[in-house]
């Protein structure tokens, strides 16, 4: 069946890059997702990428897909306390049109 | 105001009681999902609606019901909660007619099952 795996928690220092990684199981997905929760709040989409792009930038975002290895990686530079919130990846099913999740990777990011 | 609005926003009950979660949304969208997340295993699907007469089960709806009483509105229902159903419950909403399919949430409902 389909799954989605993310690592737990990942910290950094502010001003240093962090690569949050995932690898996903369906090789029909659509589209692959980023999205952001921050405390007691729900999650936003930060970020998705088609599933014929290698590649996708956004600001201070770049979002790197490996589609034989099915990793999907979400890079943030210059990264910021306001960066600090837990990362879901996420894959569409073309033919079910549902949104799998992982178990999100938790960021901190110390001053 | 919120576009996809949740109530209550937090709950306590015991076992045993029945429970429903109310999800209203103002964006005119068909789809409407709920999630429940606990920690470490993110958000996992429990029922999804394609339009108000489509009811479809997701990963996890065993123990739990849903209504789609009108294209703006799906509630969530346990007929007789457990502590095991103790999470946070997410509704969200799309538009399949959009680029990406994005997922638009609510702020979550936080329920306690003693």
């Amino acid at each position: 069946g389909e799954d989605v795996e993310q690592s737990l928690f990942l910290s950094v220092r502010e001003g240093d890059s962090s690569v949050i990684n995932c690898t996903y199981t369906d090789s029909s997905s659509t589209y692959l997702y980023w999205y952001k929760q921050e405390p007691g709040a729900g999650l936003q989409l930060l970020t998705y990428i088609f599933s014929n792009m290698d590649m996708k930038q956004d600001q201070r975002l770049t979002v790197l897909l490996n589609k034989k290895d099915k990793h999907l990686s979400l890079r943030i530079a210059d990264t910021q306390t306001g960066d600090s919130a837990i990362y879901f990846c996420a894959e569409s099913n073309s033919n079910t049109g549902k949104l799998i999740f992982g178990q999100g990777t938790t960021l901190q990011v110390k001053p | 105001d919120a576009d996809v609005t949740q109530t209550p926003r937090n709950r306590i009950t015991k076992t045993g009681k029945r429970i429903m979660l109310e999800c209203s949304q103002t964006k005119g969208h068909d789809r409407m999902y709920w999630y429940r997340q606990d920690p470490g295993l993110g958000l996992r699907l429990i029922y999804y609606s394609f339009d108000v007469k489509d009811i479809n089960k997701g990963e996890i709806s065993d123990g739990y019901s849903v209504s789609r009483q009108a294209q703006a509105k799906f509630s969530l229902s346990l007929e007789s909660a457990i502590p095991n159903q103790t999470a946070l419950y997410f509704c969200a909403t799309s538009d399949p007619k959009r680029p990406g399919g994005e997922l638009f949430f609510g702020e979550g409902s936080r329920l306690t099952v003693l």
